[in-house]
This record gives C-alpha cells, structure tokens and sequence, in this order.
C-alpha cells in the first residue's frame, strides 16, 4: 500500500544552522505534498505545501522540493531558532486517495 | 475567528467506560477526520467524513464510532471495546483540497 517514509526521526541543529527533513513517497499519483508543524501539546499546522508541477517553493526560511522522478520531497529550514523547534510532519496526497502521513521528525533547535 | 475547537483538552475515564470526544468547525468544511496519536508516533487515521450523514472508516476504526448529523459537529466516542484507549486525538478538517487539513487542538484521553 502507500506509504511516506521519512527521516530523520530526530535532528538536533545548532541555533542559526539550516535543518533538513527528507521524505520519500510511494504513489505515483501523488499530487499534493505538505508539510505540518505540531508544537508540544497542539494540534499540527500546515506551514508549507508544493503541488506536482513545482519543483521548489520558498516561504521566507523555510523551503520545499520535490524530486517527482525520485518520488521523494524535502523540507529546509533556514537560520534555524528556538522557536523552529516542534516535530514536522511530511505527507502526500492524491484525489484517488486520503491523506498519508510520514511518522515525523522531532527538531531540536541547540542555543 | 474561524478554527476547529475540540473539548475538552484533558479528559479522564475509567476502565469500561465509553467516552465521547466533541469537534466542531466554523469553516465551512465539507470534510472532518479523527486521527489518533500516540507519544512519539505519527498520525493515524480513525474516521473520517466527506459529507454529511456519511462517514467511513480509516487506518484504526475498532472500538471507535462516530457520527455526522451536521456539518459542523463530527464528535468522536470511544467504547469500552477499545483495547487502548489512552492517547491524544485529533480532529481536523478539510475543503475543496482534502490534503490540506487544519487540525483542533486535540484531547489528551486518559483511561484507567
């Protein structure tokens, strides 16, 4: 069945340093990929999303790719602090399908 | 000030004991979903509706049921058939794009 893989589990940055989350898919009709932001005891937030036909998408320090050949796609945080810290989730989706979601990264931003 | 709200945020019940966990949206949604959420896990899914009076089951419907009698309201109950109840839930909601979903800000239930 579909499924997203994605690594790492945990990141630990410097302060000021760029994070990278990775994510692979494996549903060829996948169109639609975001990224959601869960802060300690809240619910995820949609930061940053990327449709099919786009191969970057850029948000300020934050930054999405999408390699549709190699079925994987990667988030980038830039400049990284404090308040970057939460556990991000990556996902795909397509219309003939509901929504998959990767199991997560915990990011811990080091002062 | 649209959103989705969930209520309460910290819940407790006995063992044996069916509890009900309310999610409502003013955005006008067609689409609601309960996800369940253990500590360092990701996302599963429960339930989920694209209509109203309608609803399927996702990844982990044993033990759970719900209902969607209005556009608003998908609240969640979880039975004593529920093996392990205890964990965080998440309802959310999507529009036209179901993959883009706004989430409330989730129950913590604790069965014991």
């Amino acid at each position: 069945g579909e499924n997203v893989e994605q690594h790492p589990s945990t990141l630990s940055v410097q302060e000021g340093d760029s994070a990278v989350i990775k994510c692979t898919y494996s549903d060829s009709a996948s169109n639609y990929f975001p990224w959601y932001k869960q802060e300690l005891g809240k619910g995820p937030q949609l930061i940053i999303d990327i449709r099919s036909n786009v191969g970057e998408k850029k948000d300020q320090r934050i930054a999405v790719t999408l390699n549709k050949t190699a079925k994987h796609f990667s988030l980038h945080i830039t400049e990284t602090q404090p308040e970057d810290s939460a556990v991000y989730f990556c996902a795909e989706y397509s219309s003939a399908s509901k929504i998959i979601f990767g199991s997560g990264t915990r990011l811990s931003i080091r002062p | 000030d649209g959103g989705i709200t969930q209520s309460p945020k910290y819940l407790f019940r006995k063992e044996g004991q069916n509890v009900t966990l309310s999610c409502e949206q003013n955005l006008n949604h067609d689409a609601m979903y309960w996800y369940r959420q253990d500590p360092g896990q990701g996302l599963r899914l429960i339930y989920y509706s694209q209509i109203v009076n309608d609803f399927q089951k996702g990844d982990i419907a044993e033990g759970y049921s719900v209902s969607r009698e209005k556009k608003e309201s998908f609240p969640l109950t979880v039975t004593s058939a529920q093996k392990n109840p205890t964990a965080f839930y998440l309802c959310a909601s999507s529009g036209q794009l179901a993959g883009e979903q706004y989430f409330g800000p989730g129950t913590r239930l604790t069965v014991t």
